[in-house]
């Protein structure tokens, strides 16, 4: 099947750092998705993103669907952008990736 | 509006027994999902339905595991004979069309098996 790697693993920054997390994945997909779950388990929606860039505040994606990667930046980190980052792809279900681990120090 | 509901929050259940989880898809979603969660790993998709009708659930564990939306709403996941292994968090979802559409997630039910 699929798979989908993510990395960093694990990311430390200070608040007002910048972060790019990546998402690489081994098929072709029909679309992609970005979720923030933050420390009380909430998977939040942040892109719905098949191909090309979009940005919503202080976070911005690109997928480049032909290479098969995922790109999400996070820009001027706060306290509240710690918790795990997820890409997931669909092709006939959602298969999420590995998680980026993001914690932000003030 | 409302977004997923999930309950109970959580769960703890004894070796042995059965446990019912509902969910509350947003409103006017056809589909609905049911994923896994184990500590520290991503979710993992167990069923999918679209309206009342379950298109797809290869990725129940085994047959303890049972899940119905009878009314193209409302669901529950059934787990029959509960295991220590089945302890985990177990995530709803749904979205507005088909699978591929963007799915919106539930807060979870931690099922702890003592």
């Amino acid at each position: 099947g699929i798979q989908v790697e993510q990395s960093p693993p694990d990311l430390i920054l200070q608040e007002g750092a910048n972060s790019t997390l990546r998402c690489n994945f081994s098929d072709s997909v029909n679309n992609l998705q970005w979720f923030h779950q933050n420390p009380w388990g909430q998977l939040i929606n942040l892109f719905y993103i098949p191909s090309g860039t979009k940005q919503n505040g202080r976070l911005s994606a690109t997928t480049v669907a032909t290479e098969r990667y995922s790109l999400l930046y996070i820009s001027s980190s706060q306290t509240t952008d710690s918790g795990v980052y997820f890409c997931a792809v669909y092709t006939d279900k959602l298969i999420f990736g590995t998680g980026t681990r993001l914690q932000v120090f003030p | 509006g409302a977004g997923v509901s999930q309950s109970p929050r959580y769960k703890v259940a004894k070796r042995g027994q059965d446990v019912a989880l509902r969910c509350d898809p947003i409103s006017g979603h056809v589909s609905l999902f049911w994923y896994q969660q184990a500590l520290g790993q991503g979710p993992e998709f167990l069923t999918y339905f679209q309206n009342e009708a379950q298109l797809d659930k290869s990725g129940l564990p085994s047959d303890r595991f049972f899940a119905e939306r009878p009314e193209g709403s409302v669901s529950t996941l059934k787990i029959q004979r509960t295991q220590q292994e089945d302890s985990a968090v177990y995530l709803c979802a749904s979205s507005l069309v088909g699978p591929g559409s963007e799915q919106y997630f539930g807060p979870g039910t931690r099922l702890t098996v003592t």
